[in-house]
């Protein structure tokens, strides 16, 4: 089946500028994880969405920094007045309930390929 | 949220088993430990994950001591498509989603 995809694959920009990333989550995945990844690091978590709503804006590095989730599906990262410092892979992971209680599983997340953004 | 620590990179040889251990001193009654593999220029994928004890699948097996403190990912026979970054994360998951943190996790180099 389809898994997570984004877009744009690759992104060149201008520092200034406005970019716009997307993420198509699984089809029912209810839950929905924005991440940032610099060259050689680990994952920085940005955000995540319980369907529309966003419990937890924390991991937002700064107020250029936005996200929304239309009708439980499409997230859409914006980022104004890019810097370079927000070069990086940015990726999208989306999960959904595997477990009835009392398991309660940790709900895997499958992750897309990324957009790679370049901030000249 | 716990924090974890792992040995930022071991390098191992092919058919060797791989153990990779991560600390986990401060995690909660309701955290689970799951495992990620990353390879380059791709997004994590789930490998593993486990409340206590023993948990084994066809990738991989988890263990994890009484206290909890610790667990250790033990990669059968590695190849050297098994080189990759390994993540340790610990979280509670019961609403649906959760702030995952994973930190650097651990640079697994196989070599022939």
């Amino acid at each position: 089946g389809a898994g997570v995809s984004q877009s744009p694959s690759n992104k060149v920009t201008e520092k200034g500028k406005d970019v716009e990333l997307r993420c198509d989550p699984i089809s029912g995945h209810t839950a929905l994880y924005w991440y940032r990844q610099s060259l050689g690091q680990g994952l920085e978590f940005l955000i995540y969405f319980q369907g529309n709503s966003a419990p937890d804006k924390s991991g937002l590095p700064s107020d250029r920094f936005s996200a929304e989730r239309t009708g439980g599906s499409v997230s859409t990262l914006t980022i104004q007045r890019t810097q370079q410092e927000d070069s990086a892979v940015y990726l999208c992971a989306s999960s959904h309930p595997t477990g009835e209680p009392p398991e309660r599983l940790q709900y895997e997340q499958f992750f897309g390929p990324g957009t790679r953004l370049t901030v000249l | 949220l716990a924090k974890t620590t792992q040995p930022i990179s071991m390098d191992s040889y092919e058919g060797q088993e791989v153990n990779i251990t991560c600390s986990h001193n401060n995690i909660a009654t309701n955290d689970y430990i799951t495992w990620y593999q990353q390879f380059p220029s791709q997004g994590p994928r789930f490998i593993i994950q486990g409340y206590k004890t023993k948990v084994t699948n066809e990738v991989a097996s988890l263990f994890i001591p009484a206290d909890r403190k610790s667990s250790t990912l033990s990669l059968p026979r590695v190849s050297l498509s098994d080189t990759a970054v390994y993540y340790c994360l610990v979280g509670d998951t019961l609403t649906g989603g959760f702030k995952t943190i994973f930190g650097a996790g651990t640079r697994l180099f196989v070599k022939a």
